[in-house]
């Protein structure tokens, strides 16, 4: 049973461009949430994906923006990067309730220069 | 903007010690907390949700309890294992957090279990 898969690992990017993340949830899981890590902090909320549409969305600018298809699976998308979007992106996924456990993929490594 | 703290943020345990550790969240509105282990290089793995207060969950020699009133839950690990060096995160959702019941993650505790 595969878990959260991401792609690509790691991502070099320059100020101005766009990138886009890309997340298999587990299998049976139906929702699907963005996280961006920066180093020495905790994971924080960028949105969450359910039934195709984004259900809520943390305190991101509109650069960041994302997808979900009818196979669950989703993307990240960010537009004109700045230096400080360079952090770890994190996917998870769940049952639909916030009381169920998230399921991690091993994150993209984004780095911007 | 919920405040989630955890402490301490990192601790070097020997071997075989037990070791504890607290997470203080917003004691109104409370809806979930949930646990979850980081270990280097590998993704973060999910140790409980807890949902009640006086809630206690136990998971081999890790154990969690919870107090949703005084907003505060403490992770313990009995006899740490070398294997247990992991950054210990805890993730709060409020009834207030919006229709995804979002986390707010604290920035974790790094245990370090020396041989």
């Amino acid at each position: 049973d595969a878990g959260v898969t991401q792609s690509p690992t790691h991502l070099i990017k320059t100020r101005g461009q766009q990138v886009t993340l890309r997340c298999s949830p587990k299998s049976g899981h139906d929702t699907v949430s963005w996280y961006q890590q920066a180093l020495g902090q905790g994971p924080q909320f960028i949105f969450q994906y359910y039934e195709e549409e984004e259900r809520q969305r943390g305190n991101f600018p509109d650069r960041f923006s994302g997808h979900q298809f009818p196979n669950y699976s989703s993307e990240l998308n960010v537009n004109a990067l700045l230096l400080g979007d360079s952090a770890l992106y994190l996917c998870a996924s769940s049952l639909s309730g916030g009381r169920q456990p998230q399921h991690f993929g091993d994150g993209t490594r984004l780095s911007i220069l | 903007i919920l405040n989630v703290e955890q402490s301490p943020q990192s601790l070097h345990v020997q071997e075989g010690d037990s070791t504890n550790f607290t997470c203080s969240f917003p004691s109104s509105n409370f809806y979930a907390l949930h646990w979850y282990r980081w270990e280097t290089a590998k993704s973060p793995e999910a140790l409980f949700v807890m949902t009640l207060n006086g809630d206690e969950k136990k998971k081999g020699r890790i154990s969690a309890t919870l107090n949703t009133k005084e907003g505060y839950s403490y992770l313990y690990i009995k006899g740490s294992q070398p294997e247990d060096s992991a950054t210990y995160l805890c993730a709060f959702s409020s009834i207030s957090s919006g229709s995804a019941r979002q986390l707010t993650f604290g920035s974790g505790t790094q245990l370090t279990v020396l041989p």
